[in-house]
């Protein structure tokens, strides 16, 4: 039972375009979500986060946004540049307020 | 500011031993995480320990425990190591004062394979 899903498993960007990497969850008791992205041999880094009172969160290139209705979320880098290219991974808070449930993660390619 | 890290960077097993995994969460950070991560796939929490008691757990057999210390590093031991036992694992720190523990920092990483 997969309660967050990233159905891409990797995506192309052209260096400089936007790059949008989504995310589908299905327990609508998740309050809080992060990006986290992750770089060969090295542990993930967080990226960006939103709270479910929030629609928006923005820093600097990187926007998250979140439609609770249809427990989508989505994260937009503009520009993309080529050490964006890494795995993202999406994930939530649990109902134990400890837990965070991930997704199986996204591979992007920035393209020069 | 020390980062999260992990020790061995990578280690093999053979079936039915003990493993035993290490960390040393980030500096004033009291909450360390568990997590296992197949190939493909996302980490997959084991447990969490606050304040060197264990304060929540994945789906993962008892076979899986921990240790925190006093100076909050961590330790995950596994028992009986199945083929299935081979991944990545990964320890997370966090502030556990600053609010509920979202913003986890992650360590590199053991890598675990069991033949």
């Amino acid at each position: 039972d997969q309660q967050v899903k990233q159905n891409s498993p990797s995506l192309s960007v052209q260096e400089g375009r936007i790059s949008i990497l989504n995310c589908d969850y299905t327990n609508s008791m998740f309050d809080y979500f992060l990006w986290y992205k992750k770089y060969p041999a090295e542990g993930p880094t967080f990226l960006i986060s939103i709270s479910s009172i929030k629609d928006k969160n923005e820093d600097g290139r990187f926007t998250v946004f979140l439609n609770k209705s249809a427990k989508h979320l989505s994260l937009h880098i503009v520009p993309s540049q080529p050490g964006d290219s890494a795995v993202y991974f999406c994930a939530a808070r649990g109902r134990s307020n400890y837990q965070l449930i991930w997704g199986a993660g996204t591979k992007l390619i920035i393209k020069p | 500011e020390t980062g999260v890290t992990q020790s061995p960077t990578h280690l093999i097993k053979t079936r039915g031993q003990q493993v035993t995994l290490r960390c040393s969460s980030q500096s004033g950070h009291n909450t360390v995480s568990w997590y296992q991560q197949a190939l493909g796939q996302g980490p997959q929490f084991i447990f969490q320990y606050y304040r060197e008691e264990e304060n929540g757990r994945g789906n993962f057999p008892p076979r899986f425990s921990g240790l925190q210390f006093p100076n909050y590093s961590s330790e995950l031991n596994v028992n009986a190591l199945e083929l299935d036992d081979s991944a990545l694992y990964l320890c997370a720190s966090s502030p556990r004062e600053r609010g509920a523990s979202y913003e986890q920092y992650f360590g590199p990483g053991t890598r675990l394979t069991v033949t």
